[in-house]
């Protein structure tokens, strides 16, 4: 079954650790994101990659990495400088190039989720 | 910059009933799409529905419908028939069709449903 699949689920750190999250999708699709969840503030964008070996910055990027050097894969790296790392993060997918509006549906397609928590 | 508003952090319904969720946006923009998702405790996101902004009808999926009201910029969620399986977490979205670089979600609102 075609997916995306996020580990681990769960993820615990202690503060001045990086830790790198996954997220692999075997959609085709050429878009990748990751959104930061909160209770209370929705989803919000911390990276975002539209082919391989490009990626752009999203609201909330500082203290976040990451790379995309396969179309599956897009992992994201939480970093020391990541002042307040405990949230939900959710990695997401979209089909985005080659074809017209009519076709194209918009649709985010999203993985399970990775709960990190700083102790 | 384009704002999602969802004005209702929680909601409940009885369970056969219909209830209706809310969501404003803003945008200066004329093409685009609107979502609805739903979170479940499960936590994994799905697509309930989805509305082109071009598009006059109001987009339908089985028990849940769209009142979608472009010159208002309302995009509100009705769920007939509710079932205990609808309680969840709803997301309001908008994605520009000319860029396609970013969702904004609103914040999203609860639901329970009550048997």
């Amino acid at each position: 079954d075609g997916g995306i699949t996020q580990s681990p689920k769960y993820l615990f750190r202690k503060e001045g650790q990086n830790v790198t999250l996954s997220c692999e999708q075997n959609l085709n699709h050429d878009a990748m994101y990751w959104y930061r969840q909160d209770p209370g503030q929705g989803l919000r964008l911390i990276y975002y990659s539209q082919i391989v070996n490009d990626f752009q910055k999203g609201d909330i990027a500082e203290g976040y990495s990451v790379s995309r050097e396969k179309k599956e894969s897009f992992p994201l790296t939480v970093t020391s400088a990541q002042k307040n790392p405990t949230a939900f993060y959710l990695c997401a997918s979209s089909i985005e190039t080659g074809l017209g509006l009519a076709e194209l549906t918009g649709e985010l397609f999203f993985g399970e989720g990775s709960r990190l928590t700083v102790l | 910059a384009q704002t999602v508003t969802q004005s209702q952090p929680e909601m409940s319904v009885q369970e056969a009933e219909t209830v209706t969720l809310s969501c404003t946006y803003d945008t200066s923009e004329s093409d685009y799409y609107l979502f609805w998702y739903k979170q479940p405790p499960s936590r994994q996101m799905i697509l309930v529905i989805r509305q082109e902004a071009y598009k006059q009808q109001n987009a339908t999926e089985n028990r849940f419908s769209v009142n979608f009201q472009k010159a208002a910029k309302s995009f509100s969620l009705k769920i007939s028939d509710s079932q205990l399986g609808d309680a969840a977490m709803y997301f309001c979205a908008y994605r520009s069709s000319t860029s396609y670089d970013k969702v904004i979600f609103g914040p999203g609102t609860s639901l329970s449903v009550i048997p």
